[in-house]
C-alpha cells in the first residue's frame, strides 16, 4: 500500500520570504500522480499543484513549485514570496496512475503560518 | 475550481437522529468520494463510487452508508448518529479519461461539519 509522510507538523515564514514543505512517499507503482492541496481554516480544500510521475520537469504554478525526486520518493513544495493568504494546512497526496482505482492517499498535513 | 456542492455546511444534531449529507457535482465526473477529517488532521477515505449503482467501502471503517442513483449525486447517510461521528465530511469527485480528465485530480466540496451532541 502507498503511504505519504509529511514530517513537519507546523512551519512558519515571514511574509515575502520563501518556505519549503517536505513530503516523502512510498509506492511500488511506476505510474502515479502527486499533489499538494491547500486547506484554509474552515474553507474548501483546493488543489495547489500537480505532478505526473513520468514527467521529469518539476511542476510550477506561479509562486508555487515542486522539487520532485522520483528515485528518492520525495516531493517538496516551495512557496516563494509568501503572502498572508498562503496561511493554511497543506496536504501532500498520492494517487495511482491507473484509472480503475483513484483513491487519494494523504499525508498528515503541515500547518503553515505567515508572519507579517 | 470544481463545481461540487455539499449541504448542509454545518449541522448540530442529537444522538440517535438520522442524517443525510448531500453532495452534488455538475462536472459529469464518474468517480465520487467521501472523506472524513477531524480538525487539523489528515483525511481518510470512507466511501467511493466508480459510477451509477457502484459504491465501495474506503480505507477507514464507517457506520455511514452511501448511494449513487444519479451520476451527479452521492449522498451519505447516518441512520443513528453518535458523538463519535462528530467530524468534517468532505465530498469529492474526479473524471475518467475524456474532455474533463485532468490527471487523476480529485476535486473537493467545501465540507460538512457534523456535531452530534
Amino acid at each position: 500500500a502507498q503511504t505519504v509522510t509529511q514530517s513537519q507538523p507546523e512551519m512558519s515564514v515571514q511574509e515575502a520570504e520563501t518556505v519549503t514543505l517536505s513530503c516523502t512517499y512510498d509506492t511500488s507503482e511506476s505510474d502515479y500522480y502527486l499533489f499538494w492541496y491547500k486547506q484554509p481554516p474552515s474553507r474548501q480544500m483546493i488543489l495547489v499543484i500537480r505532478q505526473e510521475a513520468y514527467k521529469q520537469q518539476n511542476a510550477t504554478e506561479n509562486r508555487f513549485s515542486v522539487n520532485f525526486q522520483k528515485a528518492a520518493k520525495s516531493f517538496s513544495l516551495k512557496i516563494s514570496d509568501s503572502q498572508l493568504g498562503d496561511a493554511a494546512m497543506y496536504f501532500c497526496a498520492y494517487n495511482t496512475g491507473f484509472q480503475g482505482a483513484q483513491k487519494l492517499v494523504f499525508g498528515q498535513g503541515t500547518r503553515l503560518t505567515i508572519n507579517p | 475550481e470544481a463545481d461540487i456542492y455539499q449541504t448542509p455546511r454545518y449541522l448540530v444534531i442529537g444522538t440517535g437522529k438520522k442524517i443525510t449529507l448531500e453532495c452534488s457535482q455538475t462536472m459529469g465526473h464518474d468517480k465520487m468520494y467521501w472523506y472524513q477529517q477531524d480538525p487539523g488532521m489528515e483525511l481518510h477515505l470512507i466511501h467511493y463510487s466508480y459510477g451509477v449503482n457502484s459504491t465501495e467501502k474506503g480505507d477507514l471503517s464507517s457506520e455511514s452508508t452511501v448511494s449513487r442513483i444519479r451520476t451527479e449525486h452521492f449522498p451519505l447517510t447516518l441512520e443513528s448518529a453518535r458523538p463519535s461521528h462528530t467530524s468534517q465530511y468532505l465530498c469529492a469527485s474526479s473524471a475518467n479519461r475524456g474532455p474533463t480528465f485532468s490527471g487523476n485530480t480529485i476535486y473537493f466540496g467545501e465540507g460538512s461539519w457534523l456535531t452530534v451532541v
